[in-house]
């Protein structure tokens, strides 16, 4: 089993349409999850970060984490053409430096 | 303010050579790291350092790949003797503090060995 596992893609919805992007990780004891978006050829930029459990809003992305079932995700409102990207997520193990471990991606794609 | 700067941008080198990546993290940020992504897949550790000391080496892939940050601000990851399998996009990344802080990448090196 990966430590970070993300849904299997592509994923393709319309624009204006609400996009949903999960990830399930092994390490029950993970502290910190982030989202990050990456442009082909581009580097990963962080879009989202969540610590605690619930919800967490900026603009038109909310970041969901459940430490329970150890699931966390993001949803995307009102998807724009500029939104198709890969979406990685990534979590901290317990450690005191917090190294990233990453899922494969998922590949987003919103057509007009 | 300036982000993390990484060159080359792209390196192309023949199988057995050395090569050089350099990382120029954000001023004053005290933790960085390396992150190694092959085509279609999310990055993986390398290394981590806090200022100019190596805290963490367990994701390098072999002795043949070596990383400092000798005065704790600019990187250089070294590669000897390339192997095909190094082909990869090699990110560098920086964080105020670490700790489960937010890190900023750079855009990364491309790395081909023909």
């Amino acid at each position: 089993q990966k430590e970070v596992e993300q849904n299997s893609g592509p994923l393709s919805v319309p624009e204006g349409a609400i996009a949903s992007l999960n990830c399930t990780y092994s390490d029950r004891v993970s502290q910190s999850f982030f989202w990050y978006r990456q442009y082909s050829g581009k580097s990963p930029e962080l879009i989202m970060s969540i610590y605690s459990n619930g919800d967490k809003e900026d603009g038109r992305f909310t970041a969901q984490l459940n430490k329970a079932s150890q699931y966390v995700s993001l949803l995307i409102r009102d998807s724009q053409p500029s939104d198709s990207a890969t979406y990685l997520c990534a979590v901290t193990p317990p450690t005191s430096y917090g190294k990233l471990t990453f899922g494969q991606g998922t590949i987003l794609t919103v057509h007009p | 303010g300036a982000g993390v700067s990484q060159s080359p941008r792209y390196k192309v080198a023949k199988r057995g050579q050395d090569v050089a990546l350099r990382c120029d993290p954000i001023s004053g940020h005290v933790s960085l790291f390396w992150y190694q992504q092959a085509l279609g897949q999310g990055p993986e550790f390398l290394t981590y350092f806090q200022n100019e000391a190596q805290l963490d080496k367990s994701g390098l892939p072999s002795d043949r790949f070596f990383a400092e940050r000798p005065e704790g601000s600019v990187s250089t990851l070294k590669i000897q003797r390339t192997q095909q399998e190094d082909s990869a996009v090699y990110l560098c990344a920086s964080s105020p503090q670490g700790g489960g802080q937010p890190q900023h990448f750079g855009d990364g090196t491309r790395l081909s060995i023909l």
